[in-house]
C-alpha cells in the first residue's frame, strides 16, 4: 500500500453513460497526476496537478475527459459519453515536488471496462 | 507516446538466477526510474537514478545507467517467484520540470520455482 487510493477499484458501464473516478493522494504531496494503461502497455500521461491548478493534459485527454482537484487534496477523472476504446486502467499517482527527484507514488488504478 | 522501450518484451527464469532487463530512450533526461507491476495492480517504485549517476544498488536490485547511450539495465540477481510481475523504466524528460514521466512498455518476468 503506497499510500495513494483510488475508488472505484473496477467499474463496469455502458457506451455512452459518464463515470467519475476519485482519487486520494498521499496527503503531503502537492502534485498528481493522471496515467491511463491497456493491456501490455505503459501507463501514458492523462493530466497533473501542482496543489489545485491543472498544469498540463495530454493529446490523449479528449474534451470528454475532466479533471479537477478543488481544494488540492483529492481529485476526480470525469468521462462523459464513454466509448469502448475508453476501456483502461486508469492510474493516479502523487508526488512532492522537490529538487531532482520525481517518484510517484501510485494508487492501486481504477479498471473502466465500457461495454 | 511512449518513450522507453524496454528489452526483453518477456523473460522467463527459473528461481535462483539473476534477471537482466534493458531499457532505451530517446531524450535527454533528469533521471531514470524502474517500477514494478504486479498483474492487474498500481505500479510500485523500485529506484531511481540521476542523470549524472551511473550505478545504483538497492537489495537485489542493480541498476546502471549510460546517457551517452540513452539505456539503463535493472539487474535482480538470485530471483525469486515473487519477483514475477512486469517492470517498467519510466524517464524524467529534462526539460519537462519534473512533470509526466515516460513510461515504456514494460518487460514481463516469469519467475519458475
Amino acid at each position: 500500500d503506497t499510500g495513494v487510493s483510488q475508488d472505484p477499484r473496477h467499474k463496469i458501464t455502458k457506451r455512452g453513460q459518464n463515470v467519475t473516478f476519485r482519487c486520494d493522494p498521499i496527503s503531503e504531496h502537492n502534485r498528481l497526476y493522471w496515467y491511463r494503461q491497456t493491456l501490455g502497455q505503459g501507463p501514458e500521461f492523462l493530466t497533473y496537478f501542482q496543489n489545485e491548478a491543472q498544469l498540463e493534459k495530454s493529446r490523449l485527454l479528449s474534451d470528454r475527459f475532466s479533471a479537477e482537484r478543488p481544494k488540492g487534496s483529492f481529485s476526480t477523472l470525469e468521462i462523459q459519453r464513454t466509448e469502448q476504446g475508453d476501456s483502461a486502467m486508469y492510474l493516479c499517482a502523487s508526488s512532492l515536488l522537490q529538487g531532482q527527484g520525481n517518484e510517484q507514488f501510485f494508487g492501486p488504478g481504477t479498471r473502466l471496462t465500457v461495454l | 507516446s511512449q518513450q522507453g522501450e524496454e528489452d526483453p518484451q518477456a523473460l522467463s527464469i527459473q528461481e535462483g538466477e539473476n534477471a537482466t532487463m534493458n531499457c532505451s530512450y530517446k531524450t535527454s533526461i533528469n533521471n531514470l526510474q524502474w517500477y514494478r507491476q504486479n498483474s492487474g495492480r498500481g505500479l510500485v517504485h523500485l529506484i531511481l537514478i540521476r542523470s549524472n549517476e551511473r550505478e545504483k544498488h538497492s537489495g537485489r536490485l542493480r541498476v546502471t545507467l549510460d546517457t551517452s547511450k540513452k539505456s539503463s539495465s535493472l539487474l535482480i540477481t538470485a530471483s525469486r517467484a515473487a519477483d514475477t510481475a512486469s517492470y517498467f523504466c519510466a524517464t524524467d524528460p529534462l526539460d519537462s520540470g519534473n512533470t509526466p514521466l515516460v513510461f515504456g512498455k514494460g518487460t514481463r518476468l516469469s519467475v519458475i520455482a
